[in-house]
C-alpha cells in the first residue's frame, strides 16, 4: 500500500530565507509525486509533479522539489520565501504499479513565513 | 483558467437525512473524483469515476454513498442517510487523463455539517 509522511506539522521561516517542506513516501512500484497548496477556505491547488526524468522539478510560484529515490523523498523547496507563501502544503503520491488514479496524501504541513 | 466548481459551499443537514453534493468538473476532463477531509485530518480518497462508472473506491465509500453524472456537466455525490461522522470538507476533482501524468484539479470544497 502506498503512503506519504510529512514529518513536520509546521515550518516557520523568515521572509527572504530559503524554505524546505519535507515529504517521504512508500510505494511498491515507482511513484508519481505531487505537491498541492491549500489556502484558507479554498481547495487544493496544484504546485508541481514528478513523473519521470530530471530529479529536480520546477513548479508554480517559484517552488521546486527534488525527487530522491534512494531516500524515497520529495522535499518541496523555495530559494526565497514570501509572506504570501504561508499556507497548508500537501504531498501526494500515486503508485504506478497499482490500478487506479487515487492520490494518497500526507497529513499536511503548515508553512508560516514571517516578515 | 478553467476551474472545478462545487455547490453549496456549506451544507448543514440533520443526521439520517440524505444529502447531495454537486460538482461541475472542468469541461474537457474525463476522470472525476471525490475526496474528503475531516477537520484536522488528512485528505482521503473516496471514489473515482470514468466513462460513466466507478473505477475505484475506498473502504470509506460504502453503500450509503453513491455518485452520478446525471448530465454532461454535473458530477454528484449522494449520502443516503448521513451520520455525525460524515461531517467533513468534501472535495471534487477532475483530470483530463490518469492522474499519473496529468494532475487532478480540485474545487474549493463543500463543508458538510451533520447535526
Amino acid at each position: 500500500a502506498q503512503s506519504v509522511a510529512q514529518p513536520e506539522d509546521q515550518v516557520n521561516v523568515a521572509e527572504g530565507n530559503p524554505l524546505t517542506v519535507k515529504c517521504t513516501y512508500s510505494v511498491s512500484g515507482n511513484p508519481y509525486l505531487f505537491w498541492y497548496v491549500q489556502y484558507p477556505n479554498r481547495g487544493l491547488q496544484f504546485l508541481l509533479k514528478y513523473i519521470t526524468g530530471d530529479n529536480l522539478v520546477k513548479g508554480s510560484y517559484g517552488f521546486e522539489a527534488e525527487f530522491n529515490k534512494s531516500q524515497t523523498s520529495f522535499h518541496l523547496k523555495k530559494p526565497s520565501a514570501l509572506v504570501s507563501d504561508s499556507a497548508l502544503y500537501f504531498c501526494a503520491v500515486r503508485d504506478k504499479a497499482e490500478y487506479g488514479n487515487k492520490l494518497v496524501f500526507g497529513a499536511g504541513t503548515i508553512l508560516r513565513v514571517k516578515s | 483558467e478553467p476551474e472545478v466548481t462545487q455547490t453549496p459551499s456549506h451544507q448543514v443537514t440533520q443526521m439520517g437525512q440524505e444529502v447531495i453534493l454537486r460538482c461541475v468538473p472542468i469541461s474537457n476532463h474525463l476522470y472525476f473524483y471525490w475526496y474528503r477531509q475531516i477537520l484536522g485530518q488528512k485528505v482521503e480518497f473516496l471514489v473515482s469515476f470514468y466513462n460513466n462508472e466507478i473505477s475505484e473506491k475506498s473502504e470509506i465509500f460504502d453503500d450509503q454513498f453513491s455518485v452520478e453524472r446525471p448530465d454532461g456537466s454535473n458530477f454528484t455525490l449522494k449520502i443516503r442517510s448521513t451520520k455525525l461522522e460524515d461531517s467533513a470538507m468534501y472535495f471534487c476533482a477532475s483530470s483530463p487523463g490518469q492522474s499519473g501524468v496529468k494532475p487532478q484539479h480540485f474545487g474549493d470544497g463543500t463543508r458538510l455539517s451533520i447535526l
